[in-house]
């Protein structure tokens, strides 16, 4: 059964801060990521993909891949309040199927 | 112009009911997903279709039954509706499988 894990939080951090978002794998042969934001009420939406270790960065995002370690992560410089929402690690295997966390629920003070 | 489109939003039904979800995409993509996201939040695929072709299927309830008539719809179809099927539905597409996924605003679903 592969699965994704990732802190359910609530992760709370004051405006203007780092939030960093972790997520683990157990499929080895995991080789799409992707972190989803989720607002309550709404549908997932994409906020980074990743395919190859290292980082990849867009604005205040920032995701982070070892595969060696089966590990992904999501950094947010700058958080601002309306980044408050719960934030979803997929993993994908190049087929069709996508396996999701259950989501860190992020908290931004202001 | 919406890309992924469900109908209804809301749902709202009997136990032993049959309810129908509908989906359509307009972004051309060639696989599209039906996923139940549970009081949990949990969000867990449930089918994929490929070009109209079933592809996954996950440990669902043989009461929930796919369509895909083409490639820019899949309708989900649950035959004697029960308390637990309450939930939200997404329908999503991809451009490919194993690529990034647009979902559609989601269906809730509630059974009493």
């Amino acid at each position: 059964q592969k699965e994704v894990e990732q802190n359910s939080g609530p992760l709370s951090v004051p405006e203007g801060a780092i939030a960093s978002l972790n997520c683990t794998y157990s499929d080895r042969g995991s080789q799409s990521f992707f972190w989803y934001r989720q607002y309550s009420g709404k549908s997932p939406e994409l906020i980074m993909s990743i395919y190859s270790n290292g980082d990849k960065e867009d604005g205040r995002f920032t995701a982070q891949l070892n595969k060696a370690s089966q590990y992904v992560s999501l950094l947010i410089r700058d958080s601002q309040p309306s980044d408050s929402a719960t934030y979803l690690c997929a993993v994908n295997d190049y087929g069709q199927n996508f396996v999701f966390g259950p989501g860190t629920r992020l908290s931004v003070l202001p | 112009d919406t890309a992924v489109s469900q109908t209804p939003k809301y749902l709202v039904t009997q136990m032993g009911n049959d309810k129908s979800i509908k989906c359509e995409q307009n972004l051309g993509h060639d696989t599209m997903y039906w996923y139940k996201q549970d009081s949990k939040k949990f969000l867990k695929i449930m089918f994929s279709y490929n070009n109209k072709e079933l592809i996954i299927n996950e440990t669902v309830p043989n009461r929930f039954s796919p369509k895909s008539p083409d490639k820019a719809h899949l309708n989900l179809h649950i035959n004697s509706l029960e308390l637990g099927d309450s939930a939200v539905y997404f329908c999503a597409s991809s451009r490919t499988g194993g690529e990034t996924q647009y979902f559609g605003p989601g269906t809730r679903l509630l059974v009493l």
